[in-house]
């Protein structure tokens, strides 16, 4: 079956380093893969996509590339903000089924 | 476009009483999923529709649920009679479809939280 894997949270940055949310999947055939928002008291937003291997879908600085050779689609930011603590699901949808993660709790502090 | 839109935004009822949750997609979309979140378990899908038939019901938990989208502008999940258990957000997302026919970017609504106690 369909199924996502994502990096328990939470994590807790510095402003300005490195992000990385890891994201495997498990899916027979080419599922679109997605990265949601979610922030405090809000629905999720999309953030970025990808429907095909080696896609790289990006937006607000943010960057994930679907692998389809190691089933992963790691969410990355080079340099986080204040701003961007919410937390983030990695999706997938295949077959008439769609797949969130459990969520990761990030939290950016000054 | 006002985005999805869901009522009540707060629930508050007792355990055994009947809740009814709305929510209208955004106005030419083809899915409306309707999802729930909890601290214990995360997002999970109940339902989703394509063209207002039910496509996937096998995250609804039990019979106590029930969904149905009469026409394209409207859907309802309704919880009877309800447990607090069944305390949640419930979230309604509509998408299009996208270039390869599957769903494509879903847009949720500000969802409703339910309290059951």
């Amino acid at each position: 079956g369909n199924s996502v894997t994502q990096m328990e949270g939470p994590v807790t940055l510095s402003e300005e380093a490195f992000l990385t949310i890891n994201c495997t999947y498990t899916a027979t055939g080419y599922p679109s893969l997605f990265w949601y928002v979610q922030y405090p008291g809000e629905g999720l937003q999309l953030l970025l996509k990808a429907t095909k291997a080696d896609d790289k879908g990006s937006n607000k600085g943010f960057e994930a590339t679907y692998r389809k050779e190691t089933t992963s689609f790691h969410l990355e930011k080079g340099s986080v903000q204040v701003s961007d603590s919410a937390v983030y699901f990695c999706a997938l949808y295949n077959n008439n089924d769609m797949r969130f993660g459990a969520g990761t709790r990030l939290t950016v502090k000054p | 476009d006002a985005g999805v839109i869901q009522s009540p935004r707060h629930e508050v009822t007792e355990m055994g009483q009947e809740v009814t949750l709305r929510c209208k997609p955004i106005s030419g979309h083809d899915y409306l999923f309707w999802y729930r979140q909890t601290m214990m378990r995360g997002l999970e899908l109940l339902i989703y529709f394509n063209n207002n038939v039910p496509i996937d019901d096998s995250g609804m938990p039990e019979d106590r649920f029930s969904a149905k989208m009469p026409n394209a502008s409207f859907s309802t999940l309704k919880i009877q009679p309800s447990e607090p258990r069944d305390s949640a957000v419930y979230f309604c997302a509509s998408s299009l479809v996208s270039g390869v026919g599957s769903p494509d970017t879903q847009y949720f609504g500000p969802g409703t939280r339910l309290t059951v106690l």
